[in-house]
């Protein structure tokens, strides 16, 4: 089945403890890309990846870091988390940037910083 | 990218047609017109994109107007389980910019 699988669905972790969120794709896609959804602000781009070791920042890139060394996966990492990262993140994937295909999306990680 | 204007909240009968809404005046001739939905703090989902003709797949139509400044997504048989957050993207495809996601439309589907 096609996917975009997301790694762990839910994480409680304190502030300053380094965590990686995996988010790896079946589908051979070229394009990648991390949003956080928070009530009120809706889904904001945090980073994105045309291709393997090509990666940008999106609208809020602030605090997280990824990389993307193989096609399939595409990681994001927060090296010191604070509660204002308290967020629902998803991981999407799609054929060049979105083309005439769209996005296909992970079913999310629900991330609590105390 | 072209913004858009949707309703923030909408109900439809279940078994009848739900009908969104979706103002994008500022359209340039290369943005397509994509819908996709959220239900439930799931992932979004893709629903259909069009350019300028009406387009039809297993889950909606949209209907784009001929100067293409706005368009409707139809559920032609609305369910419970299409309750959900509709959104109503426009972009240029193969753009480096990414996909922005406005509010959306708030649909609840009712018995």
């Amino acid at each position: 089945e096609a996917q975009v699988t997301q790694n762990p669905r839910y994480l409680i972790t304190v502030t300053g403890k380094k965590l990686t969120v995996t988010c790896s794709q079946n589908m051979n896609h070229e394009y990648m890309s991390w949003y956080r959804q928070d009530p009120g602000l809706g889904l904001r781009q945090i980073y994105y990846s045309m291709n393997v070791e090509v990666t940008d920042k999106g609208d809020v890139p602030e605090g997280y870091k990824v990389s993307r060394k193989e096609k399939r996966n595409f990681p994001l990492i927060l090296e010191s988390p604070s509660p204002n990262q308290t967020s629902l993140y998803f991981c999407a994937s799609s054929f060049a940037t979105g083309g005439l295909y769209g996005y296909t999306f992970g079913s999310g990680t629900r991330l609590t910083v105390v | 990218d072209a913004k858009t204007t949707q309703p923030t909240s909408m109900d439809c009968a279940e078994g009848r047609a739900a009908n969104l809404p979706c103002n994008h005046s500022t359209i340039s001739g290369n943005e397509y017109v994509y819908w996709y939905r959220q239900i439930h703090s799931q992932g979004p989902q893709y629903i259909i994109h069009g350019l300028k003709n009406n387009e039809t797949n297993e889950m909606a139509s949209l209907i784009i107007t001929e100067d293409r400044k706005s368009s409707t997504l139809i559920l032609p048989h609305a369910t419970l389980r299409d309750t959900a957050v509709y959104y109503c993207i426009v972009r240029v495809p193969y753009n480096n910019n990414d996909m922005r996601f406005g509010a959306g439309t708030r649909l609840t589907v009712k018995p």
